[in-house]
């Protein structure tokens, strides 16, 4: 499998219930990045890592918890989440910073109850 | 806080026309400009990357121009195809991130 994928690509979760997002890259790229579509809004990132290392963290709740255990793999470890937070979840990866061209996954459509 | 416009928010077209849209950007501390193809049910597509000033990048019957001074860049579909139906976004480079516009949704009607 090439380019990027992500698992679930639906998810449906109670307030209260804790689940994790995935993504993995096929690319070796060394970037790796969280972005949120909301509905009628701009697509939105949530958190960049570097070779493993967060980056960037842009003000986002602390129910939403990253994890990149290497440069291949990023997880985003969801629990207590609002209603609110219902939206499409997209990753990312790029060889380099943000002035290299991004490569995207599928995204994970997720709502919650 | 950086502010990304793109405009005409959505487009209907007919199949042949040619068409152009624009993305607007804070014209100091310019770095890069990305612009994007997103179709229903798929990945956001990258197209572009554009870095210089007065900058022209093509790619089949997309082009893209760049103007850093007045901060904006204009994306131009020539002969329009249903296939081309999609939502347009660029994305302005803001240190370690992309800062996304709101997209213009193309729909070419054959």
């Amino acid at each position: 499998e090439t380019g990027v994928t992500q698992t679930p690509r639906h998810l449906v979760m109670g307030m209260t219930n804790k689940k994790s997002l995935k993504c993995e890259q096929h690319l070796g790229h060394n970037a790796m990045y969280w972005y949120k579509q909301s509905a009628k809004k701009p697509l939105e990132l949530m958190f960049v890592y570097n070779f493993k290392e967060q980056t960037e963290n842009n003000s986002v709740p602390s129910r939403f918890s990253p994890e990149c255990p290497n440069s291949s793999h990023l997880f985003l470890h969801l629990h207590t989440l609002q209603p609110e937070d219902s939206a499409l979840y997209l990753c990312a990866s790029s060889q380099g910073g943000a002035q290299e061209t991004q490569y995207f996954g599928p995204g994970t459509r997720l709502l919650v109850l | 806080i950086l502010n990304v416009e793109q405009s005409p928010q959505s487009l209907h077209v007919q199949e042949g026309d040619s068409t152009n849209f624009t993305c607007s950007f804070p014209s100091s501390n310019f770095y890069a400009l990305h612009w994007y193809r997103w179709e229903t049910a798929k990945s956001p597509e990258a197209l572009f990357v554009m870095t210089l000033n007065g900058d022209e990048k093509k790619k089949g019957r997309i082009s893209a121009t760049l103007n850093t001074k007045e901060g904006y860049s204009y994306l131009y579909i020539k002969g329009s195809q249903p296939e081309d139906s999609a939502t347009y976004l660029c994305a302005f480079v803001d240190g370690n991130k992309l800062v996304f516009g709101a997209g213009t949704i193309l729909r070419v009607k054959s």
